[in-house]
């Protein structure tokens, strides 16, 4: 089975703080991506890494920086945290050139 | 107009009902469509991928129709656990493997 782990499912950071989410698969998947999801909206591409220090902007990636040192381990950045970041985070990976998608449990994210 | 769109409902269905959904995408070029389904709080996950052909699995049965630019999600003799969100997913031409959700339709099962 695809295991994807997120570092927090809860998380409160203030406004200005500097934010890391961290995200790690165990089935070797070369594509790994960062979205939000907001009601309404649904989820949002941030950024998505398809090879180790690789990095592609998705559709919202103002104010998020990612970064991809290990195959295994894809991070979220928010520089700065500002309150309209607040949403729920969802890490996913998947294979090259295969359309499925497998997603962590999501990290909670409250900024005040 | 949206890349993929869906009625966000909630479809309100008896037990045993037979429910379908649909959902529309925007690029003629797409590859490739799956049905996610999203528990309340939880991530989503892949229900089924959708083949040009139809394809069936158990009592849900997804059908693709390039020429008018949709996808459906037919359901069978519903059971109170399909209850949750379903996802509409588009994958694009060319590039990596960028998707794109559609917002999700909301079925809920009533005994």
């Amino acid at each position: 089975d695809v295991k994807v782990t997120q570092s927090s499912r809860y998380l409160v950071k203030r406004t200005g703080e500097k934010v890391f989410l961290e995200c790690v698969q165990d089935m070797d998947h070369e594509n790994m991506f960062w979205y939000r999801q907001d009601p309404g909206l649904g989820l949002r591409l941030i950024y998505f890494s398809y090879d180790v220090k690789m990095k592609e902007k998705g559709d919202i990636p103002e104010g998020y920086s990612v970064s991809r040192e290990k195959k295994e381990r894809f991070s979220l950045i928010l520089e700065s945290a500002s309150t309209n970041q607040t949403s729920m985070y969802l890490c996913a990976s998947g294979r090259e050139l295969v359309g499925e998608q497998y997603f962590g449990p999501g990290t909670r994210l409250t900024v005040t | 107009r949206k890349e993929v769109e869906q009625d966000p409902g909630p479809f309100n269905v008896p037990e045993g009902a037979t429910v379908a959904f649909n959902c529309t995408y925007s690029n003629s070029a797409s590859q490739s469509f799956f049905w996610y389904r999203q528990d309340c709080r939880k991530e989503p996950k892949l229900l089924m991928s959708v083949y040009s052909s139809g394809n069936e699995d158990g009592r849900f049965t997804a059908q693709l129709n390039r020429a008018s630019q949709y996808i459906s999600l037919l359901i069978r003799d519903s059971k109170l656990s399909d209850s949750a969100t379903y996802l509409c997913v588009v994958r694009h031409s060319g590039g990596y493997q960028k998707v794109t959700f559609g917002t999700g339709t909301k079925l809920q099962v009533i005994p």
